[in-house]
């Protein structure tokens, strides 16, 4: 049973940039969440996708945007790439939004 | 307003030592849940824990058990017998609405 998967493992861009990230859910699970790690920090939220639609955000500008397809798979676009964008970014899914989120290894992006 | 504490930054501990990391959550919620995470140097969150605020029983994972306090607003994670393979960033969150929020993390250490 593949658990959560996210491509690339690595991506290095410039600032002004656009990058794409891309996660394919756990088998089962139909709500994906995407996370931003900066680090020696905790996750923060950035948002949720459930039936191809957002359903909750967290405190993010709109450069960050998302799409969710009807198989589950979900991909995160931030434009106009800012240094302070360089992180880790963490996919999880779940069976619902209650239910527990199981993550993914992440992409790490750099901003140069 | 959601918020998770988690103020050991860093703690060293040598092989076969108990470890206790601490956690304390804000909530006003009558009906929330708690989450232990560990990362480990690969980057993955893995999940160990899930607990609702009407389960206050401890539980007990073979090395691994939390204690979960409401009247103290702690969900505290120990390690019995540590092991170097236990070394990793851990993470206490809490469930608002569709997100997890994160605590900053405890860096554990474990030396052989």
């Amino acid at each position: 049973d593949a658990g959560v998967t996210q491509s690339p493992t690595h991506l290095i861009k410039t600032r002004g940039q656009q990058v794409t990230l891309r996660c394919s859910p756990k088998s089962g699970h139909d709500t994906v969440s995407w996370y931003q790690q900066a680090l020696g920090q905790g996750p923060q939220f950035i948002f949720q996708y459930y039936e191809e639609e957002e359903r909750q955000r967290g405190n993010f500008p709109d450069r960050f945007s998302g799409h969710q397809f009807p198989n589950y798979s979900s991909e995160l676009n931030v434009n106009a790439l800012l240094l302070g964008d360089s992180a880790l970014y963490l996919c999880a899914s779940s069976m619902d939004w209650q239910e527990t989120q199981y993550f993914g290894p992440g992409t790490r992006l750099l901003v140069l | 307003a959601q918020k998770v504490t988690q103020a050991q930054t860093e703690i060293s501990v040598v092989e076969k030592e108990d470890v206790t990391l601490d956690c304390v959550y804000e909530t006003r919620d009558t009906t929330y849940y708690l989450f232990w995470y560990k990362q480990p140097p690969s980057g993955e969150l893995v999940f160990l824990i899930r607990r609702n605020s009407f389960d206050e029983q401890n539980e007990i994972s073979g090395r691994y058990s939390w204690n979960f306090q409401k009247s103290t607003s702690s969900f505290n994670f120990t390690i019995t017998a540590s092991q170097v393979v236990d070394s990793a960033v851990y993470f206490c969150a809490l469930r608002n609405g569709n997100k997890l929020v994160f605590g900053a993390g405890t860096i554990l250490r474990v030396k052989s």
